[in-house]
């Protein structure tokens, strides 16, 4: 089965570092582009940034530029997203999500089932 | 606020069509068939509906169709069905360096 999965929920307290994860299955991983989207509750879908499995080349929403860090292991099938310091602003369910097709500006066909991250004193 | 701007909410009838708007600039929108679609249920990851415009993945029924016209795209849902009650969001590539912008999302309503 295609198929993206990533890692649980997670509650953190401000500061902290977090690293959540997306392991695809079913299919090339490497030659597709995975892409990250917050959506914070009751709101809207952001996109934050995206990267290529194959080679590991991220690319950054200006608005999370310096704020994340989009990273793949091709060797596992699996992308991650990392904050070294979090913010109360960081809560929000996060998904993952693969590229249709090759060209930047394609759709994402293919949705993880989201990681809520909340991040509380 | 969201860089395309769509209707907050719709509502129509089993049977009915609706049609969501999608407006954004010559820089998105207008100026690429870069634009896409998703359904999302509550508690749930969005779907993929339409991409490029027009064109549907494998399994998503006929009753869903896109269009664009200008700087606005337009996604059409025939033959109303309950399981269509969802938010519904548009997307585009933008030559701005963020490369893809939402619409806020579209609450549909099956009344």
């Amino acid at each position: 089965e295609v198929q993206l999965v990533q890692s649980g929920a997670e509650a953190k307290k401000p500061g902290e570092s977090l690293k959540i994860s997306c392991k695809g299955s079913g299919y090339s991983f490497t030659s597709y582009w995975i892409g990250w989207v917050r959506q914070m509750s009751g709101k809207g879908l952001e996109w934050m940034g995206i990267i290529y499995p194959g080679d590991s080349d991220p690319r950054y929403s200006p608005s999370f530029q310096g704020q994340v860090t989009i990273s793949a292991d091709k060797s596992i099938s699996t992308a991650y997203l990392q904050w070294s310091s979090l913010k109360a602003s960081d809560t929000a369910m996060y998904y993952c999500a693969r590229l249709r097709g090759s060209m930047i500006g394609d759709a994402f066909d293919l949705w993880g089932q989201g990681t809520m991250v909340t991040v509380s004193a | 606020q969201s860089a395309l701007t769509q209707p907050a909410s719709v509502s129509g009838s089993p049977g009915q069509s609706i049609t969501i708007s999608c407006t954004g600039t010559s820089s998105d929108v207008g100026g690429y068939n870069y634009v896409s679609w998703y359904q999302q249920h509550p508690g749930k990851a969005p779907k993929l509906m339409i991409y490029n415009v027009s064109n549907r993945p494998s399994g998503v029924s006929y009753r869903f169709s896109g269009s664009k016209s200008g700087n606005t795209a337009s996604l059409t849902i025939s033959g109303l069905q309950a399981e269509d009650e969802a938010d519904y969001y548009c997307s585009s590539y933008t030559t701005s360096s963020t490369l893809w912008v939402f619409g806020g999302g579209t609450q549909l309503t099956v009344l």
